[in-house]
């Protein structure tokens, strides 16, 4: 599949303050995906995006999908300790008999108080 | 709110053994996934279920594995013969047409 480069790999932060990271990729996207995981369980779904140039949000949660559809950033803002996890970026291309979704390696965040 | 299911969550096998991981897709979706992840790495694809058949899958995904619709409701993912390196965490999605993958909590696959 393609190689989905995600950065940072792991972040340290305090509470409050905000986070970005990113994801890029060799190929082009139609979806772009970005999902959080908590140890010992499975990946949920943060903000989906469909649109080239699309940005959403979702509470304290940004995210883009670049003009290019090669890539997309998260950002959290005013982070709290329950944001600790690991946020994996994921992107496909639709196909009518479905679609197999290639992750980034992930970005581990801790929030201490 | 509808999620996926799974079960096992947690199975032990002697290397050799055959293992049955079991999912429950949302119930109105229509494409079902598995997906695993090893300790410490990132989520891989391993196969893609529509219409009763695989419509598409993965390296990973030879002949060891196979996946079934056995009824209505259940959606599984079979090792014939599991190996080692198939220790990790197996994750069972389901999404409608164009939709977005919802996760199941995965079972933790560990072969000694």
């Amino acid at each position: 599949g393609q190689q989905l480069n995600q950065s940072p790999q792991s972040m340290f932060i305090q509470e409050g303050e905000d986070v970005s990271m990113n994801c890029t990729s060799s190929s082009i996207f139609n979806t772009w995906l970005w999902y959080k995981q908590d140890p010992g369980e499975g990946p949920v779904l943060l903000i989906a995006l469909y649109k080239a140039g699309e940005l959403t949000s979702n509470g304290r949660l940004t995210a883009q999908f670049g003009i290019t559809r090669k890539d997309s950033f998260l950002n959290i803002s005013a982070s709290i300790p329950s944001d600790v996890g690991i946020y994996f970026c994921a992107g496909h291309l639709w196909l009518n008999s479905g679609y197999a979704l290639n992750f980034g390696k992930g970005t581990s965040l801790l929030v201490t108080p | 709110e509808p999620e996926v299911t799974q079960t096992p969550s947690h199975q032990v096998t002697q290397m050799g053994q055959e293992v049955i991981l079991r999912c429950v897709p949302i119930s109105n979706h229509l494409y079902f996934y598995w997906y695993r992840q090893i300790l410490g790495q990132k989520v891989e694809f391993l196969v893609s279920f529509y219409n009763n058949e695989i419509s598409e899958k993965s390296e990973i995904f030879d002949d060891q594995f196979s996946v079934e619709r056995p009824d209505g409701s259940n959606f599984t993912l079979k090792i014939r013969s599991t190996k080692l390196e198939d220790s990790a965490m197996y994750f069972c999605a389901s999404s409608g047409w164009g939709d977005t993958q919802y996760f199941g909590p995965g079972t933790r696959l560990t072969v000694l």
